[in-house]
């Protein structure tokens, strides 16, 4: 049972490039959700999933894109990167929102703008 | 709107010490409280929650009661060990998607 596992672990872009940030999950799980990290700021929600096919936009949305497919697959779509990206970015994932269940994380995706 | 405030580190400690790692919160409502935690390289991993006021999380050694009086949910460890070197996050659920507000983390390293 691998969890959640995303790809690339590392990334430099140049300013004004795109890439997609992979997700997958093979837990079954409903619920997914995209996370940036940046120093000393905590955790930021960019997108979240609730079911394959349905994406709802977090605190910190633009520059970003998601699709959700697959209930397995939740890839993040940075269009025109500028440097205020850099940080890392978490994908998450649930069974449900209730209470007793918690959001599992992957390893994260360290990627630097420059 | 909801936030969550956390003391700052880095909190240096030596092995055996007690921990302690203060967490307010804002919030409408009674939200479900988490504290999670971060070793080196890896992602975030839930170490313990409460749902309700005056329930009380535990796991690992780690305890933290859900004070809603004082709008706290303080981390707290009795023994810690080097191996409990990592950034803790306390974070509330803001609303039945299962969304997550984090408090900005607070690194504790303890030494030998």
């Amino acid at each position: 049972n691998a969890g959640v596992t995303q790809t690339p672990k590392f990334r430099i872009l140049k300013i004004g490039q795109s890439m997609t940030l992979q997700c997958t999950q093979d837990m079954n799980h409903n619920y997914m959700y995209w996370y940036r990290q940046d120093p000393g700021m905590g955790l930021k929600l960019i997108y979240y999933s609730v079911g394959a096919g349905i994406t709802d936009k977090g605190e910190v949305p633009n520059g970003y894109n998601v699709s959700r497919s697959t209930t397995e697959d939740f890839p993040l779509r940075l269009e025109l990167a500028a440097p205020s990206q850099t940080s890392v970015y978490f994908c998450a994932s649930s069974r449900t929102s209730g209470d007793s269940y918690e959001q599992y994380f992957g390893p994260g995706t360290r990627l630097t703008v420059t | 709107g909801d936030s969550v405030t956390q003391m700052e580190g880095p909190v240096t400690l030596s092995e055996e010490a007690f921990l302690t790692i203060n967490c307010t919160y804002t919030a409408t409502g009674y939200p479900s409280l988490f504290w999670y935690v971060q070793y080196p390289g890896e992602g975030l991993q839930l170490l313990l929650k409460a749902t309700k006021a005056d329930d009380k999380g535990s796991n690992k050694g780690f305890e933290a009661t859900y004070r809603k009086e004082t709008t706290s949910f303080h981390l707290e460890k009795g023994s810690v060990q080097v191996s409990d070197s990592a950034v803790y996050f306390c974070a509330l659920r803001r609303d039945s998607w299962g969304k997550l507000q984090f408090g900005a983390g607070t690194q504790v390293v303890v030494t030998p």
